[in-house]
């Protein structure tokens, strides 16, 4: 059984650092695209950041660019969301989620990680 | 910015079919746009029924299925049942980064 779970979230203030976790398990992780999406309180999904299986492919939302770095460990099964800079607009469940067949972006999702920034 | 519209909320009698469409700003969506497809309910993570436009998940039902119609990815959903009633979100690739839809609120009423 695919199981992704999230840690890390919680509450930071304005201007500072979080990094999320995501550890997999039920599936060889290495083979596997995985995926950043986060949902605002009340409001719709937001692609975030994807990487290939081996970290040497990444994309990102263009307005996160240069805040948000997406990275994978394969030997600890592993994905990381490194996030600075943070915004009161960063608030957040932030869900891990891994890709399947070709183009399938999401097939398994985590349940996700609330993080808080609020002073 | 590139951004992807769905209808914001859309009513079904049970028993009934509905299609929720998914326009671009960029344009008519085609096949290279890959499609996904998402139903999310209240309290929990979304759920994946659809990807690359017309695919099926091994736990999608049979009666959901997905196409182009019109310029534009569309989910239907035939003999709705309550248990149908949720958010849907679609998903599309613009090669190097994905972009999710608004979402359609989908009543079952």
């Amino acid at each position: 059984e695919v199981q992704l779970v999230e840690s890390g979230g919680g509450l930071v203030q304005p201007g500072g650092s979080l990094r999320l976790s995501c550890v997999a398990s039920g599936f060889t992780f290495a083979n596997y695209w995985m995926t950043w999406v986060r949902q605002a309180p009340g409001k719709g999904l937001e692609w975030v950041a994807n990487s290939n299986h081996d970290g040497s492919e990444k994309g990102y939302v263009d307005s996160l660019k240069g805040r948000f770095t997406i990275s994978r460990d394969n030997a600890k099964n592993s994905l990381y969301l490194q996030m600075n800079s943070l915004r009161a607009e960063d608030t957040a469940m932030y869900y891990c989620a891994r890709g399947g067949e070709a183009f399938s972006e999401c097939a398994y999702w985590g349940q996700g990680t609330l993080v808080t920034v609020s002073s | 910015q590139t951004v992807v519209t769905q209808e914001p909320s859309l009513t079904v009698s049970p028993g009934g079919t509905v299609t929720l469409t998914c326009a671009s700003s960029t344009g008519a969506v085609t096949s290279s746009y890959h499609a996904n497809w998402f139903q999310q309910k209240p309290g929990q993570p979304p759920r994946a029924l659809i990807y690359s436009t017309t695919n099926k998940h091994s736990w999608t039902p049979a009666r959901i299925s997905g196409s182009l119609l019109g310029g534009k990815a569309a989910l239907t959903l035939s003999g709705v049942q309550p248990e149908d009633e949720a958010e849907f979100y679609c998903l599309l690739w613009y090669g190097g980064a994905w972009v999710f839809g608004g979402g359609t609120k989908l009543t079952v009423l």
